[in-house]
């Protein structure tokens, strides 16, 4: 079935260090990709998404490009803050289904 | 902006008791999701709506019912809660095809 791939964390890092958090799925089409971010204590807000090959997401200084041939969608930011300190989910949909979510990536950023 | 909102962030029921958990939201989206969230596991689908009156189990819906009886609102309900159940819950609704938008959450203890 389809199903999400997102590397293990915890994730820990120095600000303004370079993040990457690696996505990778499985489906027998091709869905829609997104990235959900979840600050401590909240639900989940849509961080960046695509909808086709080729295409980049992007927001608040975060990237991701739908990879066809790799079937990713790697998470990346040049100059992580101290304010990104949060839960990465990776999500596939296709039109009339359910989303799929990975298990979550913790990232700490510190001083 | 869209608002799902939650009726409780925080509950502690008991063994055995019946317990509901309400979600709302105000831009008129025709699906709404129930997750359950747990660490290492990241979301999983326990039932999902599409339309009033009409509703599709998830992967985990073994314990669990849901009613939707008015489209901005939709509740989950733990029919004999177990310790097994204890577990964040998140609300999310979409428009056909989008990405979903979720609530804060309500982490549930069942003692």
């Amino acid at each position: 079935g389809d199903s999400v791939t997102q590397m293990e964390g915890p994730v820990t890092l120095s600000e303004e260090a370079f993040l990457t958090i690696n996505c990778t799925y499985t489906a027998t089409g091709y869905p829609s990709l997104f990235w959900y971010v979840q600050y401590p204590g909240e639900g989940l807000q849509l961080l960046l998404k695509a909808t086709k090959a080729d295409d980049k997401g992007s927001n608040k200084g975060f990237e991701a490009t739908y990879r066809k041939e790799t079937t990713s969608f790697h998470l990346e930011k040049g100059s992580v803050q101290v304010s990104d300190s949060a839960v990465y989910f990776c999500a596939l949909k296709f039109t009339y289904h359910d989303m799929r979510f990975g298990a979550g990536t913790r990232l700490t950023v510190k001083p | 902006d869209v608002k799902v909102t939650q009726s409780s962030r925080y509950l502690v029921k008991r063994t055995g008791e019946k317990v509901f958990l309400e979600c709302v939201q105000d831009m008129d989206h025709e699906n709404m999701f129930w997750y359950r969230q747990d660490p290492g596991l990241g979301l999983r689908l326990i039932y999902f709506s599409y339309d009033v009156k009409m509703k599709e189990k998830g992967d985990i819906p073994e314990g669990y019912s849901v009613s939707r009886e008015k489209k901005e609102r939709f509740s989950l309900i733990l029919e004999s809660a177990s310790t097994n159940q204890t577990s964040m819950y998140l609300c999310a609704s979409s428009l056909v095809g989008n990405e979903q938008f979720f609530g804060p959450g309500t982490r549930l203890t069942v003692l």
